[in-house]
């Protein structure tokens, strides 16, 4: 996982509460991605970022927002958190040439 | 959309046995494919990419083969040893940066 970094690693919230989830990397990407992980449904890509500036939905954005507003960080944004939010989250960013994809070590969400 | 299948959904081997894991996905028109390990907890550390064009790739003890015209892709795992258990997942890449595609993932135990 090294080159990406999540902040923070474990939160616990209240139906309603809202955070923001935090992703850096050091490698000069482009393309970043947002990924949560549930237990006998893999991977699902919630938003991602082709660039700096740009952001688009992936397979479940709703009750989501990002923003890419450098190169280096992609946030996650839940405004009103739902216990259906209690997951892992996942950054990933995508190397160019090869078009291969690195994670960071999660957050675990836990809404109540 | 792509349907990413991995059989079987957990293993158990002992120590020292080799072994084959399946992954399938319904859509060959694929860049190329991932395969990934997750120990518990943790994030995903990606263990080989297999460009569409190739047959084959190998590190160390792992080898990965890919038949996209059947929509298939196995890692072999040569001499198991108990460091060895994890979760292994496969994720074939589309032919955008958005189109990546998860598999539940094969939790592999390998017994002393």
């Amino acid at each position: 996982n090294a080159g990406v970094t999540q902040t923070p690693k474990f939160q616990v919230l209240k139906t309603g509460q809202s955070m923001t989830l935090q992703c850096a990397q050091d490698m000069n990407h482009n393309s970043m991605y947002w990924y949560r992980q549930d237990p006998g449904m893999g991977l699902r890509l919630i938003y991602y970022s082709a660039s700096e500036g740009t952001t688009d939905k992936g397979e479940v954005p709703n009750g989501y927002n990002v923003s890419r507003l450098n190169k280096r960080e992609f946030s996650l944004r839940l405004e009103s958190a739902a216990p259906s939010q209690t997951s892992v989250y996942f950054c990933a960013i995508l190397t160019g040439g090869k078009d291969e994809q690195y994670f960071g070590p999660g957050t675990r969400l836990t809404v109540t | 959309k792509q349907e990413v299948t991995q059989i079987p959904a957990a293993l158990s081997v002992p120590e020292g046995e080799n072994l084959v894991l399946n992954c399938s996905f319904t859509d060959s028109a694929i860049y190329n494919l991932q395969w990934f390990r997750q120990d518990p907890g943790k994030g995903l550390t990606s263990l080989l990419l297999i460009q569409s064009s190739q047959r084959e790739q190998t590190s160390g003890r792992l080898n990965a083969s890919l038949d996209k015209s059947s929509g298939r892709s196995t890692l072999y795992i040569a001499a198991s040893q108990p460091g060895d258990s994890a979760t292994y997942l496969c994720a074939p890449k589309g032919d955008n940066f958005n189109k990546f595609y998860f598999g539940s993932g094969t939790k592999l135990n390998v017994k002393p």
